[in-house]
């Protein structure tokens, strides 16, 4: 299986600052099947961002995602209060699995 | 708008079978466009995919879980199952459904969650 590695674990940061999680991949990853998940605690999952880089209707656009090679980024241009959460990137390209998780907290 | 909500008893006891159903209203677990999925999360932790059903009752499992689990399809109840077997402690978790994309996407993400159901193993 694909063994998704999301680095940092933890990042801790202001609000106001940019957010930048990595999401490394072990083996080549077409970056479609690539998606990244908010959770805040006590809540569900949500969908941030599909296909590596869009956006569902409703995500705010400081949300922003990439790939480069295995290497998926998740960037958060200004933190937002309510952006302080777990964030999990996950593949859909063979058997779906998800990462370990990055926690962003408020510095 | 489609909503999933998650049944079931919190409270397993080891070697017995774990049993939940979800929900599906404001639309339809007959989509020919979605997988309908299991995930879990032990309390604490990350997220674990358990596998998906698809409306005609193909189904695909996490190898790692395949041996216990099935995921059944009722259309006519606008619901979906999950089974899992001989379960212990370390079945303990929080679970959820949630609506993924077949491989034909295009959105390859899952858009909707249920709030989840913990269930707990113990004598």
């Amino acid at each position: 299986d694909i063994v998704l590695t999301q680095s940092p674990g933890t990042l801790s940061l202001s609000p106001g600052e940019r957010a930048t999680l990595s999401c490394r991949a072990s083996q080549a990853v077409d970056s479609k099947y690539v998606a990244w998940y908010q959770q805040k605690r006590g809540q569900s999952p949500r969908l941030l961002i599909y296909g590596a880089s869009n956006r569902p209707t409703g995500i705010p656009d400081r949300f922003s995602g990439s790939a480069s090679g295995s290497v998926f980024t998740l960037t958060i241009s200004r933190l937002e209060p309510e952006d302080f959460a777990m964030y999990y990137c996950q593949q859909f390209d063979r058997v779906l699995t998800f990462g370990g998780g990055t926690k962003v907290e408020i510095k | 708008q489609v909503q999933l909500q998650e049944s079931g008893p919190g409270l397993v006891k080891p070697s017995e079978t774990l049993s939940l159903t979800c929900t599906v209203s404001g639309g339809s677990v007959s989509s020919a466009s979605h997988y309908w999925n299991w995930v879990r999360q032990p309390l604490g932790k990350g997220l674990e995919w358990i596998g998906y059903v698809y409306y005609l009752g193909a189904s695909n499992y996490n190898s790692s879980l395949s041996s216990r689990v099935t995921i059944s399809v009722d259309t006519s109840k606008n619901q979906f199952s999950l089974r899992l077997t001989s379960v212990t402690a370390a079945d303990t978790a929080l679970y959820f459904c949630a609506r993924g994309p077949t491989i034909f996407g295009p959105i390859y993400g899952f858009d909707i969650w249920g709030q989840g159901t913990l269930v707990s193993v113990s004598a």
